[in-house]
């Protein structure tokens, strides 16, 4: 089973700074990595698929990087509808999927 | 517009069983894979369970092998999840999913249902 291990576990930051989170995989998982934001009582929406390709209608401050095994979801200019819980889940090697445990975006 | 809107869940006993219910819209539903997730109350996202378009392949996260059937009836563009032997560690909400691409491999889920809480406890 591919391990996904999310860093940091909550990230306090101001609008308009620059978000960095982090995924790293157990194993190589080339660029299957997709990225979600969960808000409270919502459920899951995909940002980024396929490591840097964002969804339909994902704003562009939204940016994914990397392979193998370290990814990065970058949010560039952070605005107060971004406070939420980030995921990263990979489709290389299944079953399992698996999702990491989480990053949660607070904005002061 | 797609939907996807799961059945009630409930209150189960441990060591009972339920079946959730997934009606789809909006879409070609008997051409995609279908998965649902579980949220445990406070937790991550958990996948659960995936089956072929045609319903000729199932898989399992291993913690619910043996106890919780997939299924599928593309006539009435309905996904299920037959849930036996429940216990406390299955509590949780209850996505159904559909993954962004039609076809194979395409297992980023860009569309979900609002959820459905099933809660195993005496």
């Amino acid at each position: 089973e591919i391990v996904l291990t999310q860093s940091p576990a909550i990230l306090s930051l101001s609008p308009g700074e620059r978000a960095t989170l982090s995924c790293r995989a157990s194993q190589n998982i080339n660029n299957y990595l997709a990225w979600y934001q969960q808000k409270p009582g919502q459920a899951p929406r995909l940002l980024i698929y396929d490591a840097s390709n964002r969804a339909t209608g994902i704003p562009a401050r939204f940016s994914g990087s990397g392979s193998g095994t370290d990814f990065t979801l970058t949010i560039s200019i952070l605005e107060p509808e971004d406070s939420a819980v980030y995921y990263c889940q990979q489709r290389s090697n299944w079953p399992p999927l698996t999702f990491g445990g989480g990053t949660k975006v607070e904005i002061k | 517009e797609v939907q996807l809107v799961e059945s009630e869940g409930g209150l189960v006993q441990p060591g009972g069983s339920l079946r959730l219910s997934c009606v789809a819209s909006g879409f070609a539903f008997s051409s995609y894979w279908m998965s649902w997730v579980r949220q445990a109350p406070g937790k991550g996202l958990e996948w659960v369970a995936n089956i072929k378009q045609d319903g000729s392949e199932e898989y399992y996260v291993d913690s619910v092998k043996g106890r919780f059937t997939i299924s599928r009836n593309n006539a009435k563009n309905s996904l299920y999840l037959q849930m036996n032997s429940l216990t406390a560690d299955d509590t949780g909400l209850y996505y159904c999913a559909r993954p962004l691409f039609e076809g194979s491999g395409s297992y980023n889920f860009d569309y979900w249902g609002r959820g459905t809480l099933v809660t195993v406890s005496s």
